[in-house]
């Protein structure tokens, strides 16, 4: 079935350093994304959003870019620091309901 | 303003017992969703609820139940309990119905099914 995937596993980085988080969408109807952050025993934290009748949202030190020709969307992070490092997921509202992708764990190296 | 939480944070069952979660949401949210998140299969949808009522229902069989109060407050259920239930269950609560809505997520129950 259609689903909301992510191209890097895992992404190591570091501190300081600008990180690029990507994902694929195969569903073109799709008009909300949002990128989450799991840290550790925790659950995910909303991180931004970014509506389709947009191709860019800016957050403190976080970007979302969104490109509909291509069903690309991407989570930059600025100046990246240790507090960053946990596992990253790009969902998007599909029938109703929030679908996730695989996730990226993002290790910031001091 | 309180977060979302869950009760409680870890259990261990055996295969063929049932268990029940709970999940408060955040005040005046009155949509609550669950989620199973498993290595193997991600984060996937199980069911929403809104006003006592499921709106919504993700692909899983019916050993696994919900339901919601009138102070919005919502239960999960699993019964006859299989070893591929062990997973971390994730409860998010939003305000309404919109699909364009933040949801924010509690910090899950663990099961361990031995």
């Amino acid at each position: 079935g259609e689903s909301v995937g992510l191209h890097l596993p895992t992404l190591s980085v570091q501190e300081g350093d600008n990180s690029i988080i990507n994902c694929a969408y195969s569903n073109s109807a799709s008009d909300y994304f949002i990128w989450y952050k799991q840290e550790s025993g925790k659950g995910p934290q909303f991180i931004i959003d970014i509506r389709s009748n947009m191709d860019k949202r800016q957050g403190q030190r976080v970007t979302v870019l969104l490109n509909k020709t291509v069903k690309h969307l991407s989570l930059q992070i600025a100046a990246t620091q240790p507090g960053d490092s946990a596992v990253y997921f790009c969902a998007e509202i599909l029938h109703s309901r929030l679908t996730f992708g695989e996730g990226t764990q993002l290790t910031v190296n001091p | 303003k309180a977060g979302v939480t869950q009760t409680p944070r870890y259990l261990i069952k055996t295969r063929g017992q049932q268990v029940t979660l709970s999940c408060s949401p955040i005040s005046g949210h009155r949509s609550v969703s669950w989620y199973q998140q498993t290595p193997g299969q991600g984060l996937q949808f199980l069911f929403e609820y809104f006003s006592e009522t499921q709106r919504n229902k993700g692909n899983f069989p019916g050993r696994f139940s919900g339901r919601q109060f009138s102070n919005s407050r919502s239960e999960m259920n699993v019964s006859t309990l299989e070893l591929g239930d062990s997973a971390l269950y994730l409860c998010a609560s939003k305000l309404g119905t919109a699909s364009q809505e933040t949801q924010y997520f509690g910090p899950g129950t663990r099961l361990l099914v031995l």
